[in-house]
Formats: C-alpha cells, sequence, structure tokens
C-alpha cells in the first residue's frame, strides 16, 4: 500500500501561509501526488496535485521534493474556511480497471486557523 | 456543491433491516465509488466501479451489495448490518475510464449511517 506521513495536527493564524508537510518515501515513479481536504460534516474535495514539478492553482501550492520523497501543501493566506483535515495521497492505478484510480486515505493533518 | 448527490443524507437501521444508500452524479463521469469513513479510521475505499462494471471490491463483507445500473447512479443495498457498520458512507465519481493524470474525484456529502 501507498503509504503518507503527516503531522496529527497543526495551527495557523489567519491569513498567515501554512506549509503543510507530507512524507511519502515509498513512492513509486507512476505515483501521482494528491492532496484532498475535508471540511467539518462535508465529504473530501481536491486541493491539488502533482508529479514531479511544483504546480500552483487557485487554491493552493504544491511544493514536490527533488527525490519525490515529500511534498509540503502551501495555502498562502489561510483563511478560517481552510480549517479542515488535509489528506496528501499517493495515487495509484486500479489494474483490473483502465482508468480507475484508488486514493489510499491516511489520517490525514488537522488544521485549525486562529481569528 | 459538486455535482454528486447522496440520499438520505442520515439513516437509522435495525440490524434485521433492509436499505438502500443512493448516489447520483451530474457531472458526466464514467467512474464510481463508495468509501466508508468510520470515527477513528480513514477513509476506506469499499467498491469502484467503471463504466458500470466493478473493478474493486476491497474485501467489503457481503452484507453491502453495490449496484450501478448506469454511469449516473449507484447504490449501496444494506442487509442484517452490525453496530460497528456505523459510519458516513461517501459516494465519489470521477472522468473516468482513461483517466488522465487530472483525474479527480468528486465527493458526495455522505450519508451518515446508525446501525442499533
Amino acid at each position: 500500500d501507498a503509504k503518507t506521513t503527516q503531522p496529527n495536527s497543526m495551527e495557523s493564524n489567519e491569513e498567515e501561509p501554512v506549509h503543510l508537510p507530507c512524507n511519502h518515501s515509498t513512492i513509486s515513479g507512476t505515483d501521482y501526488i494528491h492532496w484532498y481536504r475535508q471540511l467539518p460534516s462535508q465529504g473530501p474535495e481536491y486541493v491539488i496535485h502533482g508529479l514531479t514539478s511544483n504546480v500552483n492553482n487557485r487554491m493552493a501550492s504544491l511544493a514536490i521534493a527533488e527525490d519525490r520523497k515529500s511534498s509540503t501543501l502551501i495555502l498562502h493566506r489561510a483563511t478560517l474556511r481552510d480549517a479542515a483535515v488535509y489528506y496528501c495521497i499517493l495515487r495509484r492505478p486500479i489494474y483490473s480497471g483502465a482508468g480507475s484510480y484508488q486514493l489510499t486515505f491516511g489520517k490525514g493533518t488537522k488544521l485549525s486557523v486562529i481569528p | 456543491e459538486t455535482g454528486v448527490t447522496q440520499t438520505p443524507r442520515h439513516l437509522v437501521m435495525g440490524m434485521t433491516n433492509k436499505k438502500s444508500l443512493k448516489c447520483e452524479q451530474h457531472l458526466g463521469h464514467n467512474a464510481m465509488y463508495w468509501y466508508k469513513q468510520s470515527a477513528k479510521k480513514p477513509l476506506e475505499l469499499m467498491f469502484v466501479y467503471s463504466l458500470e462494471e466493478r473493478v474493486e471490491n476491497n474485501s467489503v463483507p457481503s452484507r453491502f451489495s453495490p449496484e450501478c445500473p448506469n454511469s449516473s447512479h449507484l447504490f449501496l443495498h444494506l442487509h442484517t448490518l452490525q453496530p460497528e457498520d456505523s459510519a458516513l458512507y461517501l459516494c465519489a465519481s470521477s472522468q473516468g475510464p482513461a483517466g488522465a493524470s487530472t483525474d479527480t474525484q468528486y465527493f458526495g456529502p455522505g450519508t451518515r449511517l446508525t446501525v442499533l
């Protein structure tokens, strides 16, 4: 199983940047790194993904180490709405079904944002 | 709104009941998933359907029976459940079957199931 390691919890002040780390030392060459987050009482939502290069989108940035064994999700300015559990996931294909991918969720990092 | 809806949102059932959870996606996706989220455990993948064919059954007990009549609908039929089956059941969909690196899963809000 593709395993990732994240801190159980982190805190941030509102309006400040947040760096959420993830270790994935057993990553294989074809594994994409995906981040999802789950707000209270909601299903998970996609945040960002990458393979080798750093990525930016309107929600966040993803910094991937050169050896790909770790990555960091960056929220540039935390808001109260960003309080959630953040999951770092290695996405792998389900070989029995062409094009279907498996997300194996860990426990994630619970981010608290302090006003 | 993610384009994935689930009904009911809450369900209480006895161990001898039979009930069904429904998931519908309005995104034109071809792959659908059932996940289970228990109180103190990570999300667990239960079933995957791609083009209405089951492609993954993650060692789920037979008291959970999925059904995918078309690419927009997914059901989870429940019978003779145990109290430990109480959890949040989440449905998701993705573009599939020829998913590229951008294949993202869109989740519904879940059904909170309580088995008495």
